[in-house]
């Protein structure tokens, strides 16, 4: 079946604009996570929703980062005005539901920002 | 508050030998584990999960890893690698989570880089 996917897979921003990256959970997945992961580092947790609501955020690096769930399927991560920080390779992951262990992992989304 | 500690940045074997990918994490409650792996420009793939019972835990291609609660370690183990193993070893842990039962935001170190020598 269909795994996690991301969109675009690629993106180029120039500092200062606004980026949003798509997540598609596999299909009836209740929770849904983003990660960060800078050159070389291992993925760091940003934020989590369990179908629609967020129930942690504690990752996310500064108020620019915003992300959300409306229907509690397909997620959006949205990084307003850019910082050369930003860059990186945002991952998805989900799982079937709040008690499941195993994330699976969509390919993510590399981000430069110039 | 918990954390990952992979030991080696880069690990380069030769095909065909054993090969072991050191984890450490410190956390102050019960932990579940896990090790991924990413092949380039690609998502990560679980290989095996340690969430209780039997320490030693068997996973995909291959791999085994030990759960040693008194070394807080998790280290990862092949017999015999291949060339196609070539790869980022990311071990992770999780804690319980918020469903009470679940574990959520994984903590991740900052990977082994698997170099498999012909």
């Amino acid at each position: 079946g269909a795994g996690v996917s991301q969109s675009p897979r690629y993106k180029v921003a120039k500092r200062g604009q606004d980026v949003a990256l798509r997540c598609d959970p596999i299909s009836g997945h209740v929770s849904l996570f983003w990660y960060q992961q800078a050159l070389g580092q291992g993925p760091e947790f940003l934020t989590y929703f369990q179908n629609e609501a967020q129930l942690d955020k504690s990752g996310l690096p500064s108020d620019r980062f915003f992300a959300e769930r409306p229907e509690g399927s397909v997620s959006t991560l949205k990084i307003q005005r850019t910082q050369q920080e930003d860059s990186a390779v945002y991952l998805c992951a989900s799982s079937l539901w709040a008690g499941a262990y195993e994330q699976y992992f969509g390919p993510g989304t590399r981000l430069t920002v110039t | 508050a918990q954390s990952v500690t992979q030991l080696d940045s880069q690990v380069p074997v030769f095909e065909e030998a054993p090969v072991e990918l050191r984890c450490n994490y410190s956390s102050s409650v019960s932990v579940y584990l896990f090790w991924y792996v990413q092949y380039p420009n690609q998502g990560l793939q679980l290989l095996l999960k340690y969430l209780s019972g039997s320490t030693l835990v068997k996973g995909i291609n291959g791999f085994e890893a030990e759960f040693n609660k008194s070394q807080t370690s998790f280290h990862l183990r092949k017999p015999s690698v291949h060339i196609s193993d070539t790869a980022e070893y990311f071990c992770a842990v999780s804690s319980e989570g918020y469903s009470g039962g679940g574990a959520d935001g994984l903590t991740f170190g900052k990977g082994t880089h698997l170099i498999i020598q012909p």
